[in-house]
């Protein structure tokens, strides 16, 4: 089945620097990639999601990118403010129904 | 456009007692539907997913079981509670094999 690394578990920014987090997953197959935003006590939001047949989404101040050969994406978030502090998943599809998700990522920004 | 409900909010149970906790849909038809878990501050743990009435997958061999007795309601039950099933259970829906949406949630505290 899938497996899918998130790479680091915690990360502290400064406000305005970028923010990076990367995820491994292992299934050549897996075809779809979000990434859930959730803060303290609150339910994970959709953000922001990737289908292969793409190498970079952008929506804002979020992007994500997807490297198929390597089998990693990674979440870019520019002009970091405050309220972007939160633990962050990512996530592969496998097969047609399961997300396997990502140990996380709380991130802090610093002001 | 769809909501999805959990309750209750939150609930404290003491071991060995049962457990039910519900989840509807509202806005779509045929959604599938998906347990998880969250421990405290860690990761999601799928339990279950349902593609359609009746139909459910199990992840987890434990002491927890699933029902969905109509289209938009998933329920999880168990019949006796362990200190370990302690955390934070939620409900998603996707109407596609891939967005799935949280519900807000039930935190639970066994004692």
């Amino acid at each position: 089945g899938e497996n899918v690394e998130q790479h680091p578990s915690t990360l502290s920014v400064q406000e305005g620097d970028s923010a990076v987090i990367k995820c491994t997953y292992s299934d050549s197959a897996s075809n779809y990639f979000p990434w859930y935003k959730q803060e303290l006590g609150k339910r994970p939001q959709l953000i922001i999601d990737i289908r292969s047949n793409v190498g970079e989404k952008k929506d804002q101040r979020i992007a994500v990118t997807l490297n198929k050969t390597a089998k990693h994406f990674s979440l870019h978030i520019t002009e970091t403010q405050p309220e972007d502090s939160a633990v962050y998943f990512c996530a592969a599809i496998q097969g047609a129904q399961k997300l396997v998700f990502g140990q996380g990522t709380r991130l802090t920004i610093n002001p | 456009s769809q909501t999805i409900h959990q309750w209750p909010a939150t609930l404290v149970q003491p071991v060995g007692s049962p457990l039910s906790l519900e989840c509807t849909v509202e806005g779509t038809s045929n959604p599938n539907l998906y347990w998880y878990r969250q421990a405290a501050g860690r990761g999601l743990q799928l339990l279950f997913y349902s593609v359609g009435i009746g139909q459910i997958s199990s992840e987890v061999p434990q002491n927890l079981s699933a029902s969905r007795p109509q289209d938009r309601q998933f329920i999880l039950s168990s019949k006796k509670l362990l200190l370990s099933d302690s955390g934070f259970y939620l409900c998603a829906w996707s109407q596609t094999p891939y967005e799935q949406y949280f519900g807000p949630g039930t935190r639970l505290t066994v004692t």
